[in-house]
């Protein structure tokens, strides 16, 4: 059973560039999150994916977009790089509906190192 | 907004001994999910064990426990036995039942003395 897959592991961008994150979900699963983690920090919410759609968002600026795709794996886009979006970008995958309610548990992929120069 | 708070940056055990990390969070909703992920060198989030707020038993998952009080917002996870591999940061994170973010504490570090 594949697990949450990301790609590429590390990427190294300078300021003002676009970078495009990967992420292939679990085997099963139909939705897609993306969380930003600084350094010591918890990771923060970017946003959420489900059936082609953006269904929730954090506090984080236009810059950041997204897409899913009809197989349900997704991209981070990142417009015009500053060195503050230097970050461990996690993708998680999870079941949109189980038992009638909304997500629950959502399964972590191995993250896309991120630095910008 | 939702918060969790995590009082402890770093925690150290015996390997064998018993540890309790301990999670604080505020909400006003009376039904959501309780989450501890665990987070090795390696970066890759693990879920440890997972809570559900309308259910009055704490979950057990192998040698991993929690204490939920709803009362009192409270959410400690118990690691029994505890073993070299169980080293980490280990985060307490929240989830409304109707919304899709996950929110985390800012993490505890766990070292394991041999």
């Amino acid at each position: 059973d594949a697990g949450v897959t990301q790609s590429p592991t590390h990427l190294i961008k300078t300021r003002g560039q676009q970078v495009t994150l990967r992420c292939s979900p679990k085997s099963g699963h139909d939705t897609v999150s993306w969380y930003q983690q600084a350094l010591g920090q918890g990771p923060q919410f970017i946003f959420q994916y489900y059936e082609e759609e953006e269904r929730q968002r954090g506090n984080f600026p236009d810059r950041f977009s997204g897409h899913q795709f009809p197989n349900y794996s997704s991209e981070l886009n990142v417009n015009a790089l500053l060195l503050g979006d230097s970050a461990l970008y996690l993708c998680a995958s999870s079941l949109y509906w189980t038992s009638g309610r909304t997500v629950e548990t959502q399964y972590f992929g191995p993250g896309t190192r991120l630095l910008v120069l | 907004a939702q918060t969790v708070t995590q009082s402890q940056p770093e925690m150290s055990v015996q390997e064998a001994e018993t540890v309790t990390l301990s999670c604080t969070y505020d909400t006003s909703e009376s039904d959501y999910y309780l989450f501890w992920y665990k987070q090795p060198p390696s970066r890759q989030m693990i879920l440890v064990i997972r809570q559900e707020a309308y259910k009055q038993q704490n979950a057990t998952e192998n040698r991993f426990s929690v204490n939920f009080q709803k009362a009192a917002k409270s959410f400690s996870l118990k690691i029994s036995d505890s073993q070299l591999g169980d080293a980490a940061m280990y985060f307490c994170a929240y989830k409304e039942t109707s919304g899709s973010r996950l929110t985390f504490g800012e993490g505890t570090q766990l070292t394991v003395n041999p």
